[in-house]
C-alpha cells in the first residue's frame, strides 16, 4: 500500500497562476480532506469530502476548489494563486472523521 | 464551530524530564473524538492516539500518557522521561461530524 500520495512535493507559482495539487489514496477511505499548515496556526481545514461526488467547505476554503469523482482521488485547485497561499498543504484520508487520519507527505507551495 | 487551544507554543526540557502538553477544546456536540498527532522535524504527521467523548479513561502507552477530563474540556498529553527523539511539534485535534480541527501545535525541544 502506498497510503496517501501527493504531487508535486514542491511548487513555485507566480501570482495569478493556477494549478492543481494531486492527492490519491489506496486504502478505500471514504473521507478525504485538505489542510494547509502555516507557522503558528496549526493545520487548517480547506475542503473535505465524505465520499465520491460529495465535497464541502472547511475553515479556509476561499481561493480553492475541489472535486471528488472517484474514491481514490481528491485534487485541490488553486484558481488564481496569491502570496497568501504560500503554505504547506497536506492531504489526508480516513474511514471517517472519527477515525485516524492518514496524511500525505505534503506539498510545499510558494507563490511569488 | 469547534475550537482547539494549545496555549503552549514552545516547550524546552532536558532529557529525562517529564513534560505535559496541554489541550483545551470547545464543542457543542455530545459526540466527538479527540486526537494527538506528532510532527517530527522530517515533516510527516504521525497519529498517536484517539479518544471518544464517552470514554474518560486515561491511557498509557509506554512513556506516553493521556488525561481526558470532560469537566474541564481538556485532553492533556504527558511524556515521561523525555528523550531527544521526542523533539517534534505536537498537535491536538477535535473531530465532530465531517469536520476535524487542529490546535496551533506545541513545539517540544528535548535537549541532551
Amino acid at each position: 500500500n502506498a497510503g496517501v500520495t501527493q504531487t508535486p512535493k514542491f511548487q513555485v507559482l507566480k501570482t495569478g497562476q493556477s494549478m492543481t495539487l494531486q492527492c490519491a489514496q489506496d486504502m478505500n477511505h471514504e473521507y478525504m480532506s485538505w489542510y494547509r499548515q502555516d507557522p503558528g496556526m496549526g493545520l487548517r481545514l480547506i475542503h473535505y469530502s465524505v465520499g465520491a461526488g460529495i465535497t464541502d467547505q472547511g475553515e479556509v476554503p476561499n481561493g480553492y476548489n475541489v472535486s471528488r469523482s472517484t474514491t481514490e482521488d481528491f485534487p485541490l485547485r488553486l484558481l488564481s494563486a496569491a502570496p497568501s497561499q504560500t503554505s504547506v498543504y497536506f492531504c489526508a484520508s480516513g474511514a471517517g472523521t472519527y477515525n485516524e487520519q492518514f496524511f500525505g507527505p505534503g506539498t510545499r507551495l510558494t507563490v511569488l | 464551530a469547534q475550537k482547539v487551544t494549545q496555549a503552549q507554543t514552545e516547550i524546552s526540557v532536558v532529557e529525562k524530564e517529564d513534560v505535559t502538553l496541554d489541550c483545551v477544546y470547545e464543542t457543542r456536540d455530545t459526540t466527538y473524538y479527540l486526537f494527538w498527532y506528532k510532527q517530527p522535524p522530517s515533516g510527516e504527521l504521525v497519529f498517536l492516539i484517539r479518544r471518544n467523548s464517552f470514554d474518560e479513561q486515561n491511557e498509557i502507552s509506554g512513556r506516553y500518557s493521556w488525561n481526558f477530563q470532560k469537566s474541564t474540556s481538556s485532553f492533556n498529553f504527558t511524556i515521561t522521561a523525555s528523550q531527544v527523539v521526542d523533539s517534534a511539534v505536537y498537535f491536538c485535534a477535535l473531530s465532530e461530524v465531517d469536520d476535524m480541527r487542529f490546535g496551533a501545535g506545541t513545539r517540544l525541544t528535548v535537549k541532551p
